[in-house]
This record gives C-alpha cells, structure tokens and sequence, in this order.
C-alpha cells in the first residue's frame, strides 16, 4: 500500500506569514493528490486536487504544488480562518490520507 | 443547493447493529458516487469506501471490507452506512461526501454530511 507521510505534524506561524507543508508519499503516485482542510467540529473541505488544481471557491493564498512522490501545499499570507488540520490524500487505490499537519497560531 | 444532511448522533452497546443514513438533495442523487470518511476522536481522517448511488456498486477501504456495509436507495435520495456488530473501536465521527469532482477519471468530495457521531459503549 502506499502511505503518505506530512510533514510537520505541527506547525505555528502567524498571521501574514507564508508557511509550506510536504507530503511525501511512499511510491510515485503521478499527480494523484489532494489536499483537505478541516476546522474542529466541521467537516473536512477540498483545497486542491490533481496536486496543483484549486478547488471552486478555494482562496487563491492556497496553492499546490508537487508530483511523483513529493508534493507541498503553500499558504502565502496565513489569515485567521486558515488555523485548521490539512491533510494530503493519494488518489490511488484506497484513497489513503496522510496523518495531518495542524496549524497553530503563534 | 446540493446538501447532504446526516442522521443523528448514536450511543449503542458493543454487539448491537446500527444504520445511519446520508440524505441529498439539490441534484441528481443517482448521478454520483458517496464516499464515507472515518474519524476516530482525536485521530485523522479514515477513507472507508465509496458507493455509486444508481446502481450501490461499492468499493471498500481494505480496513474496512467486511466491517461495515454500504447500500443506498435512489428512490428516497438516501445512502446508508451500516454495522452488524459494533464494537468499542467505532466510536467516531462519520462523514459521508458526495465525489463531485473529476479530475482524469478521478472523483474527487465537493459537498460533505455535518457528520454523525456513534459512541458505542457498554
């Protein structure tokens, strides 16, 4: 099975700062990724898939990058509402996601 | 709008089977695959599987097959999520999503339930 590992697990940055989290997946699994982020209580929420396309409605601080095996979602400027858990997922068989990173306000 | 709204929360006792259901609305429910998301208190998120509503043809997670079950019916808009026997370990929130994006083939969640969550405990 292919596994995904993130990287950080946790990060804390502040508002206005650019931040980068990897995802690294254990075989080459082409552009077959997504990314998700979930606030706590809620449901999880697309940002980007096909490692670099942004989803309808995703503000354009967000961005993906990334294919093979190692991929990155960049924040460019943090705002407020962006403190969540991202999660990378392949989009292989199985649909595996990667543990988490959660972002923290510093 | 598309929505998908939920069943309520559920407390059971291991051994006892439980169903909880996902409702659309605002599209063609027999159109489009549900997936189901697993998540364990505190814990990540868990792929369980997908179902394509026209037709129930399911795929499940490794981890999954044979642990729970799928099904839905069209006629009511209506996808299900169904244990025989539950266990301590199901405790967790479960999400069902509509895979509404295509991106080469591959379907992708655009709108998601609020979640359900099952505390099963004796």
């Amino acid at each position: 099975d292919i596994q995904l590992t993130q990287s950080p697990s946790f990060l804390s940055a502040s508002v206005g700062d650019r931040v980068t989290i990897t995802c690294r997946a254990s075989q080459g699994i082409s552009s077959y990724l997504a990314w998700y982020q979930q606030k706590p209580g809620k449901a999880p929420k697309v940002l980007i898939y096909a490692a670099s396309t942004l989803q309808s409605g995703v503000p354009s601080r967000f961005s993906g990058s990334g294919s093979g095996t190692e991929f990155t979602l960049t924040i460019s400027s943090l705002q407020p509402e962006d403190f969540a858990t991202y999660y990378c997922q392949q989009l292989n068989n199985y649909r595996l996601f990667g543990q988490g990173t959660k972002l923290e306000i510093k | 709008e598309v929505q998908l709204v939920q069943s309520g929360a559920e407390v059971k006792k291991p051994g006892e089977s439980l169903k909880i259901s996902c409702k659309g609305s605002g599209y063609s429910f027999s159109n489009y695959w549900i997936a189901w998301v697993r998540q364990m208190p505190g814990k990540g998120l868990e792929w369980m599987g997908i179902i394509y509503a026209g037709d129930s043809d399911t795929t499940y997670s490794p981890s999954f097959q044979g642990q729970v079950t799928m099904s839905a019916d069209k006629s009511i808009n209506t996808a299900y999520l169904q244990w025989s026997s539950l266990k301590a370990s199901d405790t967790a929130m479960y999400y069902c999503a509509r895979l509404g994006v295509s991106t080469n083939g591959v379907w992708i969640p655009d709108h998601w339930g609020q979640g359900t969550l099952v505390t099963v405990s004796s």
